[in-house]
């Protein structure tokens, strides 16, 4: 069936850095791709997102690019704060969505 | 707008206990689903609704879970009786259609813990 493999953190980096999170997807139709952030103690909440091949989303500073040959849409920021540090779960749905486990971010002052 | 409105937010009852937790989709939205959030499990989707009706519940755990949809603007999930090992944080979203692409809304979820 469909799946969502997301790197395992957690990842720590420092202030400034360029931030990467792989995640690779199985999946026997076409599905839209999401990224989404969970904030301590809040709900999820979406990033950003691609519905088709070689769409890049993009929002504060995050982008994605749907790779369908790669079957990835990796998460990049080339310069993180640390009002980024947050869980980030990689998502894709075709008829119903699935989630990865989430990838903890630490960012250090 | 108000966003997903989950009640309560926070949860603790004693094993055996029902529980019953809410839910309020924004406005328009329609379709409903249900979370579970642990460490060890991550988020799995439980079940989820269109336009009222239940789609997928393949992910409920075990017949002492139920949820319902009565209408448009209010969902239950109940837990009965309830065990520890149910103890998680429980999120609703709501989503403007059921077909792929679409954004998922999250409430701030309910924290529930199983004595």
């Amino acid at each position: 069936g469909d799946s969502v493999t997301q790197m395992e953190g957690p990842v720590t980096l420092s202030e400034e850095a360029f931030l990467t999170i792989n995640c690779t997807y199985t999946a026997t139709g076409y599905p839209s791709l999401f990224w989404y952030v969970q904030y301590p103690g809040e709900g999820l909440q979406l990033l950003l997102k691609a519905t088709k091949a070689d769409d890049k989303g993009s929002n504060k500073g995050f982008e994605a690019t749907y790779r369908k040959e790669t079957t990835s849409f990796h998460l990049e920021k080339g310069s993180v704060q640390v009002s980024d540090s947050a869980v980030y779960f990689c998502a894709s749905r075709d008829d119903k969505i699935i989630f990865g486990k989430g990838t903890r971010l630490h960012i250090l002052p | 707008d108000a966003g997903v409105i989950q009640s309560p937010r926070h949860e603790v009852t004693e094993m055996g206990q029902e529980v019953t937790l809410r839910c309020k989709p924004i406005s328009g939205h329609n379709s409903l689903f249900w979370y579970r959030q642990t460490m060890m499990r991550g988020l799995e989707l439980l079940i989820y609704f269109n336009n009222n009706v239940p789609i997928d519940d393949s992910g409920m755990p075990e017949d002492r879970f139920s949820a319902k949809m009565p209408n448009a603007s209010f969902s239950t999930l109940k837990i009965q009786p309830s065990e520890p090992r149910d103890s998680a944080v429980y999120f609703c979203a709501s989503s403007p259609r059921g077909g792929g692409g679409e954004t998922q809304y999250f409430g701030p979820g309910t924290r529930l813990l199983v004595l």
